[in-house]
């Protein structure tokens, strides 16, 4: 069975400081991958997504910037956090080619910027 | 700007009784989802509609989808304590949109004992 994991779980961040978040998939082959950010525990903005190692798109322009260096692992980072940047973090993947755009998310994490 | 527009934002409901949330949308779709995320937690997919249906079921589950109003529903029969948690509507373009969805901003259900 396939399964997502986020780490780290909970992050406290001082303004300026850069960041690395990571996922990673297990029990499938070349799936798209998705980040996106929650704020207040309410709708999800997409913010990339990745269709193939090396190839990210952005949705939104932010301090942000995404990375895939392996076909099951997405990075998400910032070289300089800003207050905004706080939020709930999620990844997701989906079937490429898959009879229905079903997404399926990881556990989250939390960033507080301070 | 998000797609999916869920309504109502909050509803607060006693054990047994039904929760209806609804959501509607802006553009064409090839199918719309419905998720569910408790605290603090990843998102659940429920259950998916495609354009061409009109109604579905999973097990106390049963959404609705009308295109011709852009608008679907979910009904959770016999609610419990347990169901309480955010529910989203996401929308899905297929074709090569890459699997990208856009989701509505939520409707909290509170299931009081």
């Amino acid at each position: 069975s396939q399964t997502i994991h986020q780490w780290p779980a909970t992050l406290v961040q001082p303004v300026g400081s850069p960041l690395s978040l990571e996922c990673t998939v297990e029990g499938t082959s070349n799936p798209n991958l998705y980040w996106y950010r929650q704020a207040a525990g309410r709708g999800l903005q997409l913010l990339f997504y990745s269709v193939g190692i090396g190839q990210i798109s952005s949705e939104v322009p932010q301090n942000l910037s995404a990375s895939r260096p392996q076909d099951r692992q997405f990075i998400l980072s910032s070289k300089k956090l800003l207050l905004s940047d706080s939020g709930f973090y999620l990844c997701a993947w989906s079937v490429v080619g898959g009879a229905s755009d079903t997404q399926y998310f990881g556990p989250g994490t939390r960033l507080t910027v301070l | 700007s998000q797609q999916g527009e869920e309504d109502p934002q909050a509803l607060s409901i006693q054990e047994g009784e039904n929760a209806t949330m609804n959501c509607s949308y802006k553009t064409s779709i090839n199918n719309l989802q419905w998720y569910r995320q408790n605290s603090g937690r990843g998102l659940v997919h429920l259950i998916l509609i495609r354009s061409n249906e009109r109604e579905k079921h999973s097990g106390r589950l049963r959404v609705t989808l009308d295109t011709s109003k852009k608008s679907s529903s979910l009904l959770i029969t016999a609610s419990r304590a347990a169901d309480t948690a955010s529910y989203f509507c996401a929308t899905g373009a297929g074709g090569t949109s890459y699997g990208k969805l856009t989701f509505g901003q939520g409707t909290i259900l509170t299931v009081h004992p």
